[in-house]
């Protein structure tokens, strides 16, 4: 079985100063990683993905992910947060079947990022 | 940039009956899902769809869901009898079938109220 932990219902920060929303994760297998965006009344927007090789994997609108796999880690990351950036956002995960299409993702429970002047 | 759509946007229904929720993947998409968000909750798998086939369902998805490819472009769902407990947001996803890790681009999705 797979799943995902988000620890923070809300995290508040400083424009201009740094940010990162944090996500554990636990699959059978290797996993693949998602990161994704929801604004209020609006679908979710895939910000960023994790597949083999690089730990640090960038995405849409300045955000970054480093993954860890000692730590079952993939937190979200931003040098500098904007206050367009404040939303709610999930990590996702599912098993990296070879191959595989039409499977499941498994999201954590969110996490409210506020950007506040 | 190609999106997925859902319509309507909104659906308010009684207790008791039927609704069909309508999706258009992205075109060259193959795989299609349906996750649902109860107000508050995580987002939840429901079921995902290929080759007018459903390859993995939840425990959410009983006898009273169903889901269909009425065409080339349409993915519908549909609530047979709507209990109160079905209110919630309901997203389509697809994914492209050469894309290794299957990431899936969801729709704006479809607010469900079962009065």
């Amino acid at each position: 079985a797979q799943s995902v932990a988000q620890p923070e219902d809300q995290v508040n920060v400083a424009e201009g100063n740094p940010l990162t929303v944090k996500c554990t994760y636990s699959v059978s297998g290797n996993p693949y990683l998602f990161w994704y965006v929801q604004y209020p009344n609006r679908g979710l927007q895939f910000l960023l993905k994790y597949i083999t090789g690089d730990n640090l994997v960038k995405g849409s609108y300045g955000f970054e992910a480093e993954f860890n796999k000692s730590q079952t880690s993939f937190h979200l990351k931003k040098p500098s947060a904007l206050v367009s950036d404040s939303a709610l956002y999930f990590c996702a995960v599912r098993d990296a079947i070879p191959g595989g299409g039409g499977n499941k993702l498994t999201f954590g429970t969110g996490t409210q990022l506020k950007v506040e002047l | 940039e190609p999106e997925v759509t859902q319509t309507p946007s909104h659906q308010v229904t009684q207790m008791g009956q039927e609704v069909i929720l309508r999706c258009v993947p992205i075109s060259n998409h193959l795989y299609f899902y349906w996750y649902r968000q109860i107000l508050g909750q995580k987002v939840e798998f429901l079921v995902s769809f290929y080759n007018n086939e459903i390859s993995e369902k939840s425990e959410i998805f009983d006898d009273q869901f169903s889901v269909e490819r009425p065409d080339g472009s349409n993915f519908t769902l549909k609530i047979r009898s709507t209990k109160l407990e079905d209110s919630a947001m309901y997203f389509c996803a697809s994914s492209e079938p050469t894309d290794r890790e299957d990431t899936q681009y969801f729709g704006p999705g479809t607010r469900l109220t079962v009065l």
